[in-house]
């Protein structure tokens, strides 16, 4: 079946330093979501990406949707402490194949 | 307020004592569904409901039941509870089928532990 990895698993940042998050799918995607969870939270949905090459910006978040629809990332300029969680993107066909999710910390 | 609840929130019980998790949206929702959450391994889904009385298997339903009698309810059953299933448990709703492109709104999580 589909299989949506996202790498790194983890990352550790120094606030005011970039972090961006991978998101590769086995197939072509339908469309993405993208999703963050604080620690101890639920999801929040963030964003929908739909065509192939979009790119979406929220504030310091940048969304890239990729060409060819098997790959995504997430891009936070100059993280803050705000931005602690895991970011997870899914596929939205039928249902919601969700990525492994990247874990983001911020040291102050 | 727009929300989606569980509960119980945090529930400890022994294998094989049947347990009902209950989640209820009050956004008037087609689409609902229940995930689990391990380490690891990201959110997989166990059983979606496109509309009152349709309800589907995801990836992982072995082991689960639920129902949809209601719009706004969307129970998820263990009927013989396991270790294995010992996880965090979302319950999330959508307008209309994940399909569609709706986002999804996802309940607190109820944290489940089977021993």
């Amino acid at each position: 079946g589909q299989q949506v990895m996202q790498i790194p698993q983890y990352q550790h940042v120094q606030e005011g330093e970039d972090f961006t998050t991978y998101c590769n799918s086995s197939t072509t995607l339908s469309n993405i979501q993208w999703y963050k969870q604080r620690p101890g939270g639920h999801p929040v949905f963030l964003i929908q990406l739909v065509k192939s090459g979009e790119v979406k910006k929220q504030k310091r978040l940048t969304f890239q949707f990729g060409e060819a629809k098997k790959n995504s990332s997430l891009h936070i300029t100059a993280t803050q402490t705000t931005d602690v969680g895991t970011y997870f993107c899914a596929d939205n066909t039928d249902k919601l194949i969700f990525g492994t999710g990247t874990r983001l910390q911020v040291f102050p | 307020e727009a929300q989606v609840t569980q509960n119980p929130r945090y529930l400890i019980t022994v294998t094989g004592k049947k347990l009902t998790v209950t989640c209820s949206q009050n956004m008037n929702h087609e689409y609902m569904s229940w995930y689990r959450q391990d380490p690891g391994l990201g959110l997989r889904q166990i059983y979606y409901s496109m509309n009152v009385e349709v309800t589907d298997k995801g990836d992982v339903p072995e082991g689960y039941k639920v129902s949809r009698k209601e719009k706004r309810n969307f129970p998820l059953i263990l009927e013989s509870p396991s270790p294995n299933q010992t996880s965090l448990y979302f319950c999330a709703s959508s307008l209309k089928f994940t399909g569609s492109g709706h986002e999804q709104y996802f309940g607190p999580g109820t944290r489940l532990t089977v021993t």
